[in-house]
């Protein structure tokens, strides 16, 4: 398809599990971002990719988090040891170009609920 | 620091009628503001964007927004409201960096009642 794709659209963990959220942004795309919203919430920014380079990671809440574009297209995020606080809906979006333009294409995200 | 505020969590109007979606910011300098809109099922869609110029700004699916800045707003209006604009409406300011990093608001749930 011409979107964003991610899987799994849903996920259940049991605690203390690890698990991985794929991304597939719209090809071409050189900006990437993962977002994380939970119930109730807006999105909230985890990471950027520029290409390949994870540029800013600032809004990862832990070292539990981990995300990575190795070859400027997929993209992984990883939690490591899932606690019920990570129970949100994670989104991917990309753009088109690296520089500032205020539109993000997202996809419809990942919910991942934790027992 | 900047940030959004969405003071209405949930707005019902009836189909037809018109709409207004309140969004006041806190922004350090001339701000750029978006407005995005979350169907049920969908990713986050841009509906228009103010970066300078004109304070009315036209979006997609008949909406418009109002840059005040002598009220730090900038609400969402669209004059006739139809069943299908039922979803939520998220308000949002660049976080800086210069790139295409956001900050956005709690959102506006919209019901439409026909």
């Amino acid at each position: 398809g011409a979107g964003v794709s991610q899987s799994p659209r849903y996920k259940v963990a049991k605690r203390g599990q690890d698990v991985a959220l794929r991304c597939d942004p719209i090809s071409g795309h050189v900006s990437l971002f993962w977002y994380q919203q939970a119930l109730g919430q807006g999105p909230e920014f985890l990471t950027y990719f520029q290409n390949e380079a994870q540029l800013d990671k600032s809004g990862l809440p832990s070292d539990r988090f981990f995300a990575e574009r190795p070859e400027g297209s997929v993209s992984t995020l990883k939690i490591q040891r899932t606690q019920q606080e990570d129970s949100a809906v994670y989104l991917c979006a990309s753009s088109a170009k690296s520089r500032y333009t205020g539109e993000l294409f997202f996809g419809e995200g990942s919910r991942l609920t934790v027992l | 620091a900047q940030s959004v505020t969405q003071p209405d969590i949930h707005i019902t109007v009836s189909e037809g009628a018109s709409l207004e979606l309140r969004c006041n910011y806190s922004y350090g300098a001339t701000p750029y503001l978006f407005w995005y809109v979350q169907s049920p099922g969908q990713g986050l869609q841009l509906l228009l964007k103010y970066f300078s110029g004109d304070t009315l700004v036209q979006g997609i699916k008949g909406f418009e927004a109002e840059f005040k800045r002598s009220q730090s707003s900038f609400n969402l209006r669209k004059p006739s409201v139809h069943w299908s604009d039922a979803a939520e409406y998220f308000c949002a300011v660049p976080q800086g960096g210069g790139y295409n990093k956001l900050i956005f608001g709690a959102g506006t749930r919209l019901a439409v009642h026909p």
